[in-house]
C-alpha cells in the first residue's frame, strides 16, 4: 500500500525552528517528485515547496522562501522540511504529497500540525 | 504571480448538477487538477489533466478547461459529495497554485 506519514509537528515559539519528516512506503520513493502543502486553520490549501526525484531541482512559495528548506533522503525513503524563523502565520497542518505525471498530487499524508505561538 | 479564482460557495439539491468554476488568465493553456477535501481529512484528487478521473472516482465527476475558465462538474449530486473543492495548476514560474476553494453544500 502506498503511504506517506508525516511527523515532527508541534508547538514552537515565534522565531523558532522545526523539522518535519515524511516517511514514504509502498512505492519507489526515488522515482517521484514530492511536495509540501499546508493548510492554516479554517483556510484553503497553500503549496509550500517542491523537490525533484533526485533532489536537484527545488522550488518554494514566496511566503517561505529563505526560511524553509526542503530535502530528501532517497536511501531512507524520507522527505523533510526544515522550517526556520517561524511566524504565527506559518501555523497550519502540513501535508507531504507525491506528484504524478502531470503534476497532480495523487497521494497525500495525513498531515502534521504546526502551531507557532508564544 | 498566477491567481486562481473560485466561488466561495455553491449549493445544489440532491440529484442535480453542480458546477464549480476556476478562473485564471489563459487557464486553458494549463493542466488543471481538482481536489475534494472533507472536514478533518487530507485532500483527494478527483480530476487531473483537465478531465481525467483517477481510479475509484465516480463517473459523476467530470472536468473541462478552456479560455479563462476551468470547470468541475458533479452530476447527480449526493449528500456525500458535500465538501470543499480546490483547483490547482502548475504555473510557468515553477510554482504550484491552488484556488481559494469552494464549499459545496448539498441542500
Amino acid at each position: 500500500e502506498v503511504q506517506l506519514v508525516e511527523s515532527g509537528g508541534g508547538l514552537v515559539q515565534p522565531g523558532g525552528s522545526l523539522r518535519l519528516s515524511c516517511a514514504a512506503s509502498g512505492f519507489t520513493f526515488s522515482s517521484y517528485e514530492m511536495n509540501w502543502v499546508r493548510q492554516a486553520p479554517g483556510k484553503g490549501l497553500e503549496w509550500v515547496s517542491y523537490i525533484s526525484s533526485s533532489g536537484s531541482t527545488i522550488y518554494y512559495a514566496d511566503s517561505v522562501k529563505g526560511r524553509f528548506t526542503i530535502s530528501r533522503d532517497n536511501a531512507k525513503n524520507s522527505l523533510y522540511l526544515q522550517m526556520n524563523s517561524l511566524r504565527a502565520e506559518d501555523t497550519a497542518v502540513y501535508y507531504c504529497a507525491r506528484a504524478e505525471r502531470f503534476g497532480e498530487l495523487f497521494t497525500w499524508g495525513q498531515g502534521t500540525l504546526v502551531t507557532v505561538s508564544s | 504571480s498566477y491567481v486562481l479564482t473560485q466561488p466561495p460557495s455553491v449549493s445544489v439539491a440532491p440529484g442535480k448538477t453542480a458546477r464549480i468554476t476556476c478562473g485564471g488568465n489563459n487557464i486553458g493553456s494549463k493542466s488543471v487538477h481538482w481536489y475534494q477535501q472533507k472536514p478533518g481529512q487530507a485532500p483527494v484528487l478527483v480530476i487531473y489533466y483537465d478531465s481525467d478521473r483517477p481510479s475509484g472516482i465516480p463517473e459523476r465527476f467530470s472536468g473541462s478547461n478552456s479560455g479563462n475558465t476551468a470547470t468541475l462538474t458533479i452530476s447527480r449530486v449526493e449528500a456525500g459529495d458535500e465538501a470543499d473543492y480546490y483547483c490547482q495548476v502548475w504555473d510557468s514560474s515553477s510554482v504550484r497554485v491552488f484556488g481559494g476553494g469552494t464549499k459545496l453544500t448539498v441542500l
